[in-house]
């Protein structure tokens, strides 16, 4: 129950088409949901992130929808970009362990010239 | 503003020996808490300290423990180390002892068990 499922492993995306990444999860105490972007050798970065309260939002080319009666989300990537190419984690904060936050398993996003 | 930041980048040690990560938390922030990522992994929560008490524990070993300091750095201890230890280790600074707050993350210490 304390599992963030996230899909699919790897995407490849041409420049300028929508990359989406969707994710799900089961404990209804998680309160938090944030997208992190990671590159090789380095540590994830905030990207976005949302409240079970809210069922979009924006923030440039990155949107989270959230689907609270679902138990999903998912992030979509507007006009991807070569630089865009990271592997993405979604996660969860709280459930069983207080201050927690749970991870997704990444997908590696590819997004060609 | 400074950002997180961990110490040393690179460590490589031998099976039953101990080690000791470090992390400094970004300007601001009284909370850290501490991940382990396994090649091609996600992230997975080790524990949080708020006002330098463990606040909150993942689904570690006992061998794995803290610290934090008075001005909100912190340590990673892992003693009796395992081949299955190697990871990059990950520390995440935010403000609020474990409230809706958002985490920021450090770059790592790539830990190598020999």
């Amino acid at each position: 129950q304390q599992q963030v499922k996230q899909s699919p492993q790897s995407l490849i995306v041409q420049k300028g088409g929508i990359s989406i990444i969707n994710c799900a999860y089961e404990n209804t105490a998680f309160d938090y949901f944030p997208w992190y972007q990671q590159f090789p050798g380095k540590g994830p970065a905030l990207l976005i992130a949302i409240r079970p309260d809210v069922s979009e939002k924006k923030e440039g080319r990155f949107t989270i929808s959230f689907n609270k009666s679902a138990k999903q989300f998912s992030l979509h990537i507007m006009d991807s970009q070569p630089g865009d190419s990271a592997t993405y984690f979604c996660a969860a904060h709280g459930g069983t362990s207080y201050g927690k936050l749970t991870f997704g398993q990444g997908t590696i996003l590819t997004v060609h010239p | 503003e400074t950002g997180v930041t961990q110490s040393p980048t690179h460590l490589i040690k031998t099976r039953g020996q101990q080690v000791t990560l470090r992390c400094s938390s970004q300007s601001g922030h009284n909370t850290v808490s501490w991940y382990q990522q396994a090649l091609g992994q996600g992230p997975q929560f080790i524990f949080q300290y708020y006002r330098e008490e463990e606040n909150g524990r993942g689904n570690f070993p006992p061998r794995f423990s803290g610290l934090q300091f008075p001005n909100y750095s912190s340590e990673l201890n892992v003693n009796a180390l395992e081949l299955d230890d190697s990871a990059l280790y990950l520390c995440a600074s935010s403000f609020g002892g474990g409230e809706q707050e958002t985490q920021y993350f450090g770059p790592g210490t790539r830990l190598l068990v020999l």
